[in-house]
Formats: structure tokens, sequence, C-alpha cells
């Protein structure tokens, strides 16, 4: 199976700030990299697909790169719900999908 | 609009049963799959397999093969995943999840069904 390696494992910002996040795949995954938002006690959201297409509906300030075996998620000024957990995953066949093990975004 | 309702929370003993209803509506049903995911308190998030709208087709993760049956009922466009032999560790939030199929990725997700296994 396809291993993910996200870091850091938490960070802490604060509101305007811009950071990021860094996903790493045990194998050449082509662009087949996904981001998920989630906040305490929901369901995940998708943010970025494809390892850079905005999901509709997803402000600009996230944004996604990379290719291969390294992918990044930036969010460039961060607002007080950007504040949450996220996820990388890798979605190259055949399956199992594999997530990475979370950032978690915290407030400085 | 694209819309997962989950069933309601479960607490079972050890070594029971339990299967998950996730009622999807807002789309065309065999156009996509349905994966699971489930996230232990505290843990991130572990998919356990996929299902086809389609066909019934799909695949589960290792760990879970030979524990898990899914399975649609496309009448009702409703999808169902049954864990079996429960232990203490699959105590869980379950989540069922609109998938785009091979090499692409899941958007709308259910709300999530708790599973506590506890005797």
């Amino acid at each position: 199976d396809i291993q993910m390696t996200q870091s850091p494992n938490s960070l802490s910002a604060s509101v305007g700030d811009s950071v990021t996040i860094t996903c790493r795949a045990s194998q050449n995954i082509r662009n087949y990299l996904n981001w998920y938002q989630q906040r305490p006690g929901k369901a995940p959201d998708l943010l970025i697909y494809s390892a850079s297409s905005l999901q509709s509906g997803v402000p600009s300030r996230f944004s996604g790169s990379g290719s291969g075996t390294d992918f990044t998620l930036t969010i460039s000024g961060l607002q007080p719900e950007d504040f949450a957990t996220y996820y990388c995953q890798q979605s190259y066949s055949p399956r199992p999908l594999t997530f990475g093990g979370g950032t978690k975004v915290q407030i400085k | 609009q694209v819309q997962l309702v989950q069933s309601g929370t479960e607490v079972k003993e050890p070594g029971a049963s339990v299967k998950v209803s996730c009622k999807t509506s807002g789309y065309t049903f065999t156009t996509y799959g349905i994966s699971w995911v489930r996230q232990a308190p505290g843990q991130g998030l572990e998919w356990m397999g996929w299902i086809s709208g389609y066909n019934g087709n799909g695949n589960q993760a290792q760990k879970f093969q030979g524990r898990v049956t899914m399975t649609i009922d496309t009448s009702t466009t409703t999808a169902y995943m049954e864990l079996r032999s429960l232990r203490s560790d699959d105590t869980a939030l379950y989540f069922c999840a609109r998938d785009h199929g091979e090499y692409a990725y899941i958007d709308y997700w259910g709300q999530g069904t708790l599973v506590t296994v506890s005797s």
C-alpha cells in the first residue's frame, strides 16, 4: 500500500498568516492527491483534488501544488474558520485509498 | 443538493455485528461509488473500502477483508456497510462518502455514525 506522510503534525498560527502543509507519498502517485479539511465532530470537506484543482465553493486562499511524491497545501491569509485538521489522501490505482496522518492548525 | 444521510448511533457488544446505512439523494446514484471511512476517537481517517453504485463491485482494505460487507440498493439509492466480529478497537465514527471512482476523489460525506463496542 502507498503510505502518505504529512508534516508537521500540528502548527500554531495567527489570523492572517500564510501556512504550508506538506505531504509525501511512498511512491510516485502522479497528481492523484487530494486535500480535506475536518473540523471537530464534523465530516471532512474536500478542498483540493488532483493536487491543484480547487473544489467548487472553496475559497481561493486555499491552493495545492506538487506531483510525483511531494505535495503542498497552502492557506494564504488564515481565517478563523480555517483552524481545523487537514488531511492529504492519495487516489492512485489500484486501491486502497490512503490518508496522511493529519495536520492540526491551531490558533497561536 | 447532494446529501448522504446515515443511520444513528449504535452500541454493540464485542463479537456482534453492526450494519450502517447511507441514504443518498440529489445525484444519479449509479454514476458514482460509495466509500466508507472510519475515524477512531482522536485519530485520523482510515479508508475501509468502496462499492460501485453502478454494479455493486468494489474492494476493501486488506485489514477488513473477510469481516466487512458493502452492499447497495439502487431502488432506494442506499448503501450499507456491515462489520462483523466487532472488537473494542472498532469503536469509531463511520462515514460514507460519494466516490468518483478509480484515480479520483471522494467529495460529499455523510454526517457519520458512531459505533461503540463495549461489554
